[in-house]
């Protein structure tokens, strides 16, 4: 599968708890982004990378979301002492752009998390 | 800013009835414009783009859309619909910013198909 992959597809945690997710984008896209959708919304944008650096970040991104992708390959997505409101759905999408404009995104199946 | 609206939270069609879905857009310049599909507990499959050019869009599954930069609608249209086609359906906005591509979601219309 050449796909975008994210793991775990399912996260149930605690409030309070830090949790990671992961994103495999499609191998040959130096674009990367990351998305929350909660439930009856369309996907938000949350933070673009190209190759390995963060270039845009939402407001939406408090203090306690921090997301890496340090070999400009795969990402993670890590949210710290988590509240209830982050309980979402967290999407992953990948491009790439080749000196013309490409603007399509690919997305994962996305990480369902739960914050009880 | 970008914005999207998709009017129709909720429609309701009959297999192998037509089907419509609005998608109104604000944005200064020419927008690209795209519609995606969400079927439960899935990711967004992208259904068809538009880009520049011709106005009406052919997309996979049987679905086009009509560019109209007057109305600044993106509907999106199918002759016949099948019971497989019930999904969540989200219209987008995008526009080359200085370093990204920023697409806006709208909120998307859930379609159920009955038998």
């Amino acid at each position: 599968d050449t796909g975008v992959s994210q793991d775990p597809r399912h996260k149930i945690t605690k409030r309070g708890q830090n949790v990671t997710f992961r994103c495999d984008p499609i191998s040959e896209h130096n674009r990367l982004y990351w998305y929350r959708q909660t439930l009856g919304q369309g996907p938000e944008f949350l933070t673009y990378f190209q190759n390995e650096a963060q270039l845009e970040k939402s407001r939406l991104l408090s203090d306690r979301f921090s997301a890496e992708r340090p070999k400009g390959s795969f990402s993670t997505l890590e949210i710290q002492r988590t509240e209830q409101g982050d309980s979402a759905m967290y999407l992953c999408a990948s491009s790439s752009k080749t000196g013309t404009k490409s603007n399509e995104q690919f997305f994962g199946p996305g990480t369902r998390l739960t914050v009880l | 800013a970008q914005s999207v609206t998709q009017p129709d939270i909720h429609i309701t069609v009959s297999e192998g009835a037509s089907l419509e879905l609005r998608c109104n857009y604000s944005y200064g310049a020419t927008p690209y414009l795209f519609w995606y599909v969400q079927s439960p507990g899935q990711g967004l499959q992208l259904l068809l783009k538009y880009f520049s050019g011709d106005t009406l869009v052919q997309g996979i599954k049987g679905f086009e859309a009509e560019f109209k930069r007057s109305q600044s609608s993106f509907n999106l249209r199918k002759p016949s619909v099948h019971w497989s086609d019930a999904a969540e359906y989200f219209c987008a906005v995008g526009a080359w910013e200085t370093s990204y591509d920023k697409v806006i979601f709208g909120p998307g219309t859930s379609l159920s198909v009955i038998p």
